[in-house]
């Protein structure tokens, strides 16, 4: 079974700053997929960014970045330019591509980011 | 992009009573939907898994009798809290993968659903 860990349940940061959130996983498998998603207050689960295991290089979405240590099992997301709407939980979730395709969710990190 | 919608966004309902909570693909075929609940200030855990024409998979722990899970076409997945009672209090929330597995692993999700049971 797979695990996954958000060792910061809250963070802060200033708008326009930088943020890194934290995620480390563990799995037996070689084939899958880290996702982050955001939940603002509305309760939306929002995607943020995708990583296949498979590549090394690492995904970006426009202020969205991840740092993907495979080896380490890491899959931090970097926010840079943080605004206000960022505001939100995020969590960061595991699929085993040769299991259902079923997420496995970290327990969540709650960002605010202050004006 | 893939739109999921989820109705109703909020009931109460007493004690006892059935509620079915609907989950729709808007834009694509889901030929598997997720139910997950969340506790306040949790994270989602994953009840079931529901794919198109046949029963759903339930995760351990999970009452398949109390959580009746129906997903009859590619595009409709209803979740039915059969006799609720109080502890069933939560916040449901469906997701859709589209497409067959090797095409995309996205799931996309809607925006939940409040169920109070008094």
């Amino acid at each position: 079974a797979q695990t996954v860990t958000q060792s910061q349940p809250e963070m802060s940061v200033q708008e326009a700053e930088t943020v890194t959130l934290s995620c480390t996983y563990d799995t037996s498998e070689s084939n899958y997929y880290l996702f982050w998603y955001k939940q603002p207050p509305s309760r939306q689960m929002i995607l943020v960014i995708r990583q296949e295991a498979y590549k090394q290089q690492n995904a970006t979405e426009n202020r969205f970045s991840v740092n993907f240590q495979k080896a380490a099992k890491s899959f931090s997301l970097k926010i840079s330019d943080s605004q206000l709407g960022d505001t939100a939980m995020y969590f960061c979730a595991f699929m085993n591509n040769n299991a259902g395709n079923m997420l496995t969710f970290g327990g969540g990190t709650r960002l605010m980011v202050k004006p | 992009g893939a739109v999921v919608s989820q109705h109703p966004s909020r009931v109460i309902c007493k004690s006892g009573t059935s509620v079915k909570i609907e989950c729709r693909s808007l834009d694509f075929q889901a030929t598997t939907m997720f139910w997950y609940r969340q506790f306040p200030k949790k994270s989602l855990m994953l009840m079931a898994t529901s794919n198109e024409g046949s029963k759903a998979t339930y995760e351990q722990g999970v009452e398949k009798d109390k959580f009746l899970i129906n997903h009859a076409s590619l595009t409709l997945s209803t979740l039915t809290v059969t006799s609720a009672h109080p502890e069933d209090s939560s916040f449901y929330i469906c997701s859709a993968r589209e497409g067959p597995a090797w095409a995309k692993n996205i799931q996309y999700f809607g925006a939940g659903t409040r169920l109070s049971v008094l």
